[in-house]
């Protein structure tokens, strides 16, 4: 198994330009959630997913940020204007809803630089 | 709102020392605690824990959930560099609802 996989790996732009964030969850996984973590905040859930369906969005800090999950295996996290606070690690994860464990796998995290 | 509290923030220890991190929760329904490491990367799964004074054990690392008092601790033995990280503690409830992170302890061991 691949694992979560997330693309870019790195991203580097200008204040004001679109930016979109991809995830591919494990396969057979059915909640996605896209964190965000900076040295001041720590690790903060953004939004997560059950079977396709955004279930609570509530950590979106702004309406610059959207995302979207078209199918089971693929999740987008946009961000648009973005701005220099928006500077941080975004990392996807999955889970087996309803299954043994709770564990959430993480992906290897997008590093995102506003300039 | 539920929330977990992790402590210390940073801790720096020599090879070879015994460390203990700990971590208080408050989370309603609470079904799982979990730990994780995090070193440049993505945070990797340790440990969950579901019941009281069962300890998980893990080569030098281990852990332990207190449901009466409301917290977990997670013990790393005979320390090496490579256990230089952040871990993070989560909680969980019976309901379908994500994970709530700690902030983290950062560990740095040094030779």
């Amino acid at each position: 198994d691949a694992g979560v996989i997330q693309s870019p790996r790195h991203e580097v732009t200008e204040m004001g330009q679109e930016v979109t964030l991809r995830c591919k969850p494990i396969s057979g996984h059915n909640s996605l959630f896209w964190y965000r973590q900076t040295m001041m905040r720590g690790l903060e859930l953004l939004i997560y997913f059950n079977n396709n369906v955004p279930i609570d969005d509530s950590g979106m800090p702004e309406d610059r940020f959207s995302a979207k999950m078209p199918n089971a295996s693929f999740s987008t996290l946009k961000i648009q204007p973005s701005e220099p606070r928006d500077s941080a690690v975004y990392f996807c994860a999955s889970s087996p809803v309803g299954g043994p464990t709770d564990t959430q796998y993480f992906g290897p995290g997008t590093r995102l630089t506003v300039l | 709102e539920d929330k977990v509290v992790q402590s210390p923030l940073s801790l720096v220890v020599h090879e070879g020392d015994t460390v203990t991190l700990n971590c208080s929760y408050e989370v309603t329904n609470f079904r799982s605690l979990l730990w994780y490491k995090q070193e440049k990367k993505a945070p990797t799964f340790l440990f969950m824990l579901t019941s009281s004074g069962i300890e998980k054990k893990s080569g030098r690392l281990s852990s332990i959930l207190d449901k009466k008092e409301l917290f977990s601790i997670l013990n790393i033995t005979a320390t090496q560099t490579g256990d230089s990280a952040v871990y993070l503690c989560a909680g969980k409830n019976s309901g379908n609802t994500p994970l709530v992170f700690g902030k983290g302890t950062r560990l740095s061991v040094i030779a």
